[in-house]
C-alpha cells in the first residue's frame, strides 16, 4: 500500500535535547496529523494541521504543514523521558469519499535520562 | 470513560481457529475502522466503515471479515487464522468523511492476536 517517507526511523537522544522528524511524500495532501504511541497502546493523536503552511504548537511540541504540501515537520523540544514512543505523520487527500490516511512508517524515539 | 474500546486486549489460539474482536465507540462517530500492526510497527488499514457500509477494502484475505451492527460498533472476524494473521489489531473512529477537519482518527488500546 502507499506510505509517506518518513525519517529518522530512529533516534537516541539525551533528556534536553530537541528532536526533529518529517514526512515527505509526493503527493499532495490536504490534511497532515501527528500521532505518538507508547509501548503496548494505540496511537494518540498530537497535532492535526490543515492549512499549507501552518504552523501548530501542542507544549513542548511544534509541527507545520509545508508550503508544498507534500511534507510536514515535527519539532520536540527540551525532550523528556516520557517522549518516549514511536512517532507516527499521516497524511489525508481527497481521494474520492473514502478519505483514507496514508501513514508513514514511524520514527521511534529513545531518551536517555 | 473510554472513547474507543476493543476486546479482548490479547488473544493467543491456534493456526486454523476462528476467532472475532470487537470494538465499540462511544464518541458518536460515523466513521470506524480496522488497522493491522505489523512487527516492524506499520499501520496497514483494512477495512472502514462510515454509518454501518463498508467504504474501504483493502487488498484483506476474505477470511476477515468486518461487520458493523450500528454505527457504534465494528467488530473483526477471522476464519481459519494462519500464523501471519499475528500481528497487533487496532480499531479506531472518525467523526466523519468532511474535509476541513473531523478527519482526526481516534484509536483503541489494541488486541495483540498471537496464532500459535
Amino acid at each position: 500500500g502507499q506510505q509517506l517517507n518518513q525519517s529518522p526511523q530512529s533516534m537516541f537522544i539525551q533528556e534536553g535535547e530537541d528532536v526533529s522528524m518529517n514526512c515527505t511524500s509526493s503527493s499532495i495532501f490536504n490534511t497532515w496529523l501527528w500521532y505518538k504511541q507508547d509501548p503496548g497502546e494505540g496511537p494518540v493523536l498530537l497535532i492535526a494541521l490543515y492549512k499549507a503552511g501552518e504552523l501548530t504548537s501542542n507544549g513542548r511540541l511544534t509541527a507545520q504543514f509545508g508550503i508544498t504540501r507534500k511534507d510536514s515537520f515535527l519539532n520536540i523540544s527540551a525532550s523528556i523521558p516520557s517522549d518516549v514512543g514511536i512517532y507516527f505523520c499521516a497524511g489525508q487527500m481527497r481521494a474520492g469519499n473514502n478519505r483514507k490516511l496514508i501513514w508513514g512508517l514511524g520514527t521511534s524515539l529513545a531518551v536517555n535520562p | 470513560d473510554t472513547a474507543v474500546s476493543q476486546t479482548p486486549k490479547y488473544l493467543v489460539t491456534q493456526m486454523g481457529n476462528d476467532k472475532s474482536i470487537k470494538c465499540e465507540q462511544n464518541l458518536g462517530h460515523d466513521t470506524m475502522y480496522w488497522y493491522k500492526q505489523d512487527s516492524k510497527k506499520f499501520l496497514k488499514i483494512m477495512f472502514s466503515y462510515n454509518n454501518k457500509e463498508l467504504i474501504i477494502n483493502e487488498t484483506v484475505p476474505n477470511r476477515f471479515s468486518p461487520k458493523s451492527p450500528d454505527k457504534a460498533h465494528l467488530n473483526l472476524h477471522i476464519n481459519s487464522l494462519e500464523l501471519g494473521d499475528s500481528a497487533v489489531y487496532f480499531c479506531a473512529s472518525s467523526q466523519g468523511l468532511a474535509g476541513g477537519g473531523g478527519n482526526e482518527q481516534f484509536f483503541g488500546p489494541g488486541t495483540r492476536l498471537t496464532v500459535l
